[in-house]
């Protein structure tokens, strides 16, 4: 059974400072891996997909990697800003399945 | 990214009533959607997989019979929330599953309150 945890479960840092959101998975037969920001009261906004195959993806100041191999993903923001203070949620879809299986999130905060 | 609606954002009704919550996927066709809950501060739990033309899957707990699920055409699923109680008031969220990434994309939800 997939299981996906995400650590810290909060995390405040000053404004423009980098960082590093971290996501495990115990399967490593993943079919993607989606990270998500959701702000409070509202749904989820998908931030980057990454399929199996690939090893890491880029939007704007926000950059994905995965390893299969060892379970991880870890979603890197560049010169946070406060707009970026949110819950991200890290999921994964295992090969053969249907649902998504979601991490606790991680709640941020940037301080101007 | 592709684009699912929900209506109401939000509902207030009275105890013992029925509410029905729609779930729109306006860029795609999906004949894959989700349903989903969400309490305070905690991550999605997922209720049941609506598939276009056939029944529901649903969750271990999740009650069939009081969480309605119809999925009768590929851009539409609904869910009802039938006899409702105050304990069933949560947030409500639901997705749409694009085939040919199996990305899912979600919508805004739909905050339900029962009095």
């Amino acid at each position: 059974k997939q299981e996906v945890t995400q650590i810290p479960a909060a995390l405040s840092v000053p404004e423009g400072e980098n960082l590093v959101l971290n996501c495990s998975f115990t399967d490593s037969a993943i079919y993607n891996l989606q990270w998500f920001r959701q702000d409070p009261g509202k749904g989820l906004t998908s931030l980057l997909l990454i399929q199996s195959s690939q090893r890491e993806q880029t939007s704007g100041r926000l950059n994905a990697s995965l390893d299969k191999s060892s379970g991880r993903s870890t979603l890197y923001i560049a010169a946070s800003q406060p707009g970026d203070s949110a819950t991200y949620l890290c999921a994964v879809l295992s090969q053969g399945a249907q649902k998504l299986v979601f991490g606790q999130g991680t709640r941020l905060t940037i301080n101007p | 990214g592709a684009v699912v609606s929900q209506h109401p954002s939000w509902v207030i009704c009275k105890s013992g009533t029925s509410v029905k919550i729609e779930c729109r996927s306006l860029d795609f066709q999906a004949t894959t959607m989700f349903w989903y809950r969400q309490f305070p501060k905690q991550s999605l739990m997922l209720m049941a997989t609506s598939n276009e033309g056939s029944k529901a899957t649903y969750e271990q707990g999740v009650e069939k019979d009081k969480f309605l699920i119809n999925h009768a055409s590929l851009t539409l699923s609904t869910l009802t929330v039938t006899s409702a109680h105050p304990e069933d008031s949560s947030f409500y969220i639901c997705s749409a599953l694009w085939q040919g990434t199996r990305e899912q994309y979600f919508g805004p939800g739909t905050r339900l309150t029962v009095t």
